[in-house]
């Protein structure tokens, strides 16, 4: 399977412990993006890398939360001290990072976490 | 803040019958509107998506129609079959920016 991968596909958690996803691109993309979707809602963005580099965070991403590209190749997404609001499914996407044409955003299965 | 408002939330339609998603959005810089399908415990897969330069876009029987004066676009199925039953988002953006969703329209096309 050469699409977007995730690791766990399933988290389950006490509140207070920290967790880490793993999201592999697919190859040559230089773009990964990082959701969060909760149950009856569209995914709502989260941060964004071009290769390596975090490039935009949002307001959501409190400083609990904290992501990482080191190589520019796979990313990890960690949630330290976690509460029961940070119960979602976690989708990674992502994209050539064409700035001009359109750059389709392609999604990862996502990993759903439960904070008990 | 950015804003992407879908309606309905919920569409049932007869095997056969055409079924339409509306959306409006608030960033005027917007140029690319992707739409998404979602099956239950699945990931989010493009159907169609339609760049602001363009008024209509057509994939066999789905057909999107964007209105930049407006700021509308909507989604067209054309001949619903029962595996068109999902939830479908909608979704704009600026080019490489990251997509901002509406909050899905649940389809259910009954045989």
């Amino acid at each position: 399977d050469t699409g977007v991968s995730q690791d766990p596909r399933h988290k389950i958690t006490k509140r207070g412990q920290n967790v880490t996803f793993r999201c592999d691109p697919i190859s040559e993309h230089n773009r990964l993006y990082w959701y969060r979707q909760t149950l009856g809602q569209g995914p709502e963005f989260l941060t964004y890398f071009q290769n390596e580099a975090q490039l935009e965070k949002s307001r959501l991403l409190s400083d609990r939360f904290s992501a990482e590209r080191p190589k520019g190749s796979f990313s990890t997404l960690e949630i330290q001290r976690t509460e029961q609001g940070d119960s979602a499914m976690y989708l990674c996407a992502s994209s050539l990072g064409r700035q001009t044409a359109v750059d389709t955003q392609y999604f990862g299965p996502g990993t759903r976490l439960t904070v008990l | 803040g950015e804003n992407v408002e879908q309606h309905p939330s919920t569409l049932s339609v007869q095997e056969g019958d055409s079924a339409v998603i509306k959306c409006t959005y608030s960033d005027s810089a917007s140029n690319y509107f992707p739409w998404y399908k979602q099956e239950l415990g699945k990931r989010p897969q493009l159907i169609i998506d339609i760049r602001s330069n363009v008024g209509e876009k057509k994939d066999q029987r789905i057909a999107v129609t964007l209105n930049k004066t407006a700021k509308h676009f909507s989604l067209h199925i054309t001949e619903t079959q029962p595996e068109d039953s999902a939830v479908y988002f909608c979704a704009a953006s600026r080019f490489a920016g990251n997509l901002i969703f509406g909050k899905g329209t649940k389809l259910s096309v009954k045989p």
